[in-house]
């Protein structure tokens, strides 16, 4: 398997722009998951889906970010308008469900916004 | 309160000693897991070592242990051997509960370096 697949890898834009980030999960994993990591706050889970549906999207930070996962395969994380607090390191993650507690979350290799 | 405290913001060893790197957590679950990640300069998190509450002998991954003591709360991390390519910040990770699922929950990490 691939693993994680993010893109893209680096995207600068100017405030006030829509940036749209993409994730593949592994493919039969369950859960898919948003992080964001800065300097400041460290990881933050924003979203996290189950089978495709969003189970606590407590985390994002305003109405600004949206989140989707039209199916199994892929996930969107969308920021509209963004600004510049916005920029960061965003990771997507995913995860099987074995039940035993150890449902290891494998990452992607983040996507780094930074907004002018 | 912080569920993940890591103390040290970074640790020096050289190469080819052992080095800890220490963790501790909060929790009134009876249940849940801990976990380290590693992310190097290039960004990825690698997943490294998991360890479960009811578990009874420490986890154990290569050069990588997990150093368990559950009345201390905490789940140091111990790598054996360091070598330069382990230079890198540490994540320790904490998920609670056990039955349906439950996010992870990050410290503010550790930066190890290791010279020659």
């Amino acid at each position: 398997d691939a693993g994680v697949i993010q893109s893209p890898r680096h995207e600068v834009t100017e405030m006030g722009q829509e940036v749209t980030l993409r994730c593949k999960p592994i493919s039969g994993h369950d859960y898919l998951f948003w992080y964001r990591q800065t300097m400041m706050r460290g990881l933050e889970l924003l979203i996290y889906f189950n089978n495709n549906v969003p189970i606590d999207d407590s985390g994002m930070p305003e109405d600004r970010f949206s989140a989707k996962m039209p199916n199994a395969s892929f996930s969107t994380l969308k920021i509209q308008p963004s600004e510049p607090r916005d920029s960061a390191v965003y990771f997507c993650a995913s995860s099987p469900f074995t039940g035993s507690g150890a449902n290891v979350l494998t990452f992607g290799a983040g996507s780094r916004l930074t907004v002018l | 309160a912080q569920k993940i405290t890591q103390t040290q913001p970074g640790m020096f060893v050289q190469e080819k000693e052992a080095v800890t790197l220490d963790c501790t957590y909060d929790t009134s679950d009876p249940s849940y897991g801990l976990f380290w990640y590693k992310q190097p300069s290039s960004g990825e998190m690698i997943f490294l070592i998991y360890q479960g509450s009811y578990d009874q002998q420490n986890a154990t991954e290569g050069r990588y242990s997990l150093n368990f003591q559950k009345a201390r709360k905490s789940a140091n991390l111990v790598i054996s051997a360091s070598q330069l390519g382990d230079s890198a910040m540490y994540f320790c990770a904490m998920r609670e509960g056990n039955s349906g699922y439950s996010t992870l929950t990050f410290g503010k990490g550790t930066m190890l370096l290791v010279s020659p």
